[in-house]
């Protein structure tokens, strides 16, 4: 089965810095890739994804970048505020009418004004 | 999002007893899925179903049960036979796309 390694497991940078959280998978077949934010004591919420078709997806401030030969994904935050502070997780699937989603172990992210 | 509900939020169980945490969406998603989340790990999958009146074993499903006998509802039994229950569970449904939405969650608490 598919296996997701996360790096680091925590992350503390000041406000206004970048933050990058590095993810590895092992399934080859694995395409999809999304990124979740998970606030203290509520439920992961999807903040971005990635499909294996592209290379680099941005959103504002968050951004994506795939490297299929090697198989990893990382997560990318720049300009850092505090309510970025969280716990990031990545996941890997091959898509299909389930995914069956498995998940990296988390990064605490903590900004620091 | 919203459309997901969980109940209780909070749950307290003796040991030998069978307790069931409920998974509700209005979402028409077919896929639903039962995840348990440990403090400082990730989320491991137990349960899901991809259809009505049909389910898969995730990575952990041992202890727990489910049942799919509505779209809407895929309750999660977690029996006796679970040594180690207290955990966060979360719920989580799928439509047509790739991404999966959570429920809020429960805490189920071991006394």
């Amino acid at each position: 089965g598919e296996n997701v390694e996360q790096h680091p497991s925590t992350l503390s940078v000041q406000e206004g810095d970048s933050a990058v959280i590095k993810c590895t998978y092992s399934d080859s077949a694995s395409n999809y890739f999304p990124w979740y934010k998970q606030e203290l004591g509520k439920r992961p919420q999807l903040i971005i994804d990635i499909r294996s078709n592209v290379g680099e997806k941005k959103d504002q401030r968050i951004a994506v970048t795939l490297n299929k030969t090697a198989k990893h994904f990382s997560l990318h935050i720049t300009e850092t505020q505090p309510e970025d502070s969280a716990v990031y997780f990545c996941a890997a699937t091959p898509t299909g009418t389930a995914s069956k989603l498995t998940f990296g172990t988390g990064t605490r992210l903590q900004v620091t004004l | 999002d919203g459309g997901i509900t969980q109940s209780p939020k909070y749950l307290f169980r003796k040991e030998g007893q069978n307790v069931t945490l409920s998974c509700e969406q209005n979402l028409n998603h077919d896929a639903m899925y039962w995840y348990r989340q440990d403090p400082g790990q990730g989320l491991r999958l137990i349960y899901y179903s991809q259809i009505v009146n049909d389910f898969q074993k995730g990575d952990i499903a041992e202890g727990y049960s489910v049942s799919r006998e509505k779209k809407e509802s895929f309750p999660l039994t977690v029996t006796s036979a679970q040594k180690n229950p207290t955990a966060f569970y979360l719920c989580a449904t799928q439509g047509v796309t790739d991404t999966q939405y959570f429920g809020p969650g429960t805490r189920l608490t071991v006394l």
